[in-house]
């Protein structure tokens, strides 16, 4: 089956522009999150869907930084007024519970901002 | 403030010997830990989990040793083979919770 896509799998903008970053779970999985992980470092937490519960979005560095879901299947990540620290690659997993169940990743959308 | 750490950034090893990546934690409410392998351009897979109530899980090469009272968790690769080249995350969380808290990943380097 397929797994967890993102797309683009990079972008490049300029400073200022927004951007929108699309994850498609898989199939069925009612939790989805977004990670952030910039050069050298860990998987930092972003938001966290599951099903029609209210999100988490307490990992959201600012307010430039929003994330939709539409019931359980596409979410959109939009980074507005983009600068330069945003640069990092930005991945989105499923899982089909909450709690311990192991995430499956996408391959990630690498965000360079000039 | 680091909840999970992976003091090593990088560790190489010899083909065949055993790779052991470390993990350290500081919150004691974690109760449930997982290891994930990323190579280059692909996300994170699941490797491996141990629950609090254990402190070995064990699958194929793949060994997760959990010390509870120092808080370190450890994962041990029997024999290592180049294709384990990959950076490795550790991970914790409260179970029954959905956050997962992440360490900044160890890169290893099979040698041949």
């Amino acid at each position: 089956g397929a797994g967890v896509s993102q797309s683009p799998s990079n972008k490049v903008t300029e400073k200022g522009k927004d951007v929108e970053l699309r994850c498609d779970p898989i199939s069925g999985h009612t939790a989805l999150y977004w990670y952030r992980q910039r050069l050298g470092q860990g998987l930092e937490f972003l938001i966290y869907f599951q099903g029609n519960s209210a999100p988490d979005k307490s990992g959201l560095p600012s307010d430039r930084f929003s994330a939709e879901r539409t019931g359980e299947s596409v979410s959109t990540l939009t980074i507005q007024r983009t600068q330069q620290e945003d640069s990092a690659v930005y991945l989105c997993a499923s899982s089909a519970l909450a709690g311990v169940f192991e995430q499956f990743f996408g391959p990630g959308t690498r965000l360079t901002v000039l | 403030d680091q909840q999970v750490k992976q003091n090593s950034p990088s560790l190489s090893v010899q083909e065949g010997r055993i790779s052991i990546l470390n993990c350290d934690y500081t919150n004691s409410m974690f109760d449930y830990f997982l290891w994930y392998k990323k190579y280059p351009a692909e996300g994170p897979t699941f490797l491996i989990s141990i629950s609090s109530i254990k402190d070995k899980n064990e699958d194929g090469r793949f060994t997760v040793f959990l010390n509870k009272s120092a808080k370190h968790l450890s994962l041990h690769i029997v024999p290592s083979q180049p294709g384990d080249s990959a950076v490795y995350f550790c991970a914790a969380s409260v179970a029954g919770t959905y956050k997962y808290i992440f360490g900044t990943g160890t890169r290893l380097k099979v040698l041949a």
